[in-house]
């Protein structure tokens, strides 16, 4: 069966870095796109990009543009995001989620497995 | 990219019909019929409901529709029971490689 599992909560402080893992099971890695998505105490959900392992195509979200890298190991099949420059407003629950995609333009259709959530406490 | 609009909250009776609504552009929801809407329970990751429109995944009750008129989406369902309690939240293709969520829908069962 598909399984995203992903790594555990991380405590970080203002301006440092986290990186949060993605293990996916049961399906070719290769064949679906990886997407990210937070979401903020009792707030809604917001995407935050997407990768293809494929072929390592990305896209971010214009408000996380140049904080972001998302990247993948086949070797592993292991989706990793990477958040730099931390600030207390992205304290949030981070998600990774299997995304369908469709044709060469790759128009993102839907996500229909999601990882448990990692919590990302940004603090002093 | 501006959020989808959603209300914040919607109720109903166990049994009525209720519906969610997520309004967005000609840029998103109005162009493509790649909205998908998603069931979330508190403390848990959110599950698939309805994908391309208005497409059931396997295992998902059939009480859960979904159509979309012009630059809206809307998420129906019917016969309403106690589980059903919980947030919802759609999402757009919005071109280039982009999705956009709305803000969500708290569903109250009364």
């Amino acid at each position: 069966q598909v399984q995203l599992v992903q790594s555990g909560a991380e405590v970080k402080k203002p301006g440092a870095s986290v990186r949060v893992s993605c293990k996916a099971s049961g399906y070719t890695f290769t064949t679906y796109g990886v997407s990210w998505v937070r979401q903020a105490p009792g707030q809604g959900l917001e995407w935050m990009g997407w990768i293809s392992p494929d072929n390592g195509n990305t896209n971010y979200a214009q408000n996380l543009q140049g904080r972001v890298t998302m990247t993948t190991d086949t070797s592993t099949t292991t989706a990793y995001m990477e958040l730099r420059s931390l600030r207390s407003d992205d304290t949030a629950v981070y998600y990774c989620a299997r995304v369908a995609v469709q044709g060469i333009f790759d128009r993102l259709l839907y996500f229909d497995y999601w990882g448990q959530g990692t919590l990302v406490t940004v603090s002093s | 990219q501006s959020a989808l609009t959603q209300p914040a909250s919607v109720s109903g009776s166990p049994g009525q019909s209720i519906t969610i609504s997520c309004t967005g552009t000609s840029s998103d929801v109005g162009t493509y019929n790649l909205v998908s809407w998603y069931q979330q329970h508190p403390g848990k990751a959110p599950k698939l409901m309805i994908y391309e429109g208005s497409k059931r995944p396997s295992g998902v009750s059939n009480r859960f529709s979904g159509s979309k008129s012009g630059n809206t989406a809307s998420l129906t369902i019917s016969g309403l029971q106690a589980e059903d309690e919980a947030d919802y939240y759609c999402c757009s293709y919005a071109g280039s490689s982009t999705l956009v969520f709305g803000g969500g829908t708290k569903l109250t069962v009364l």
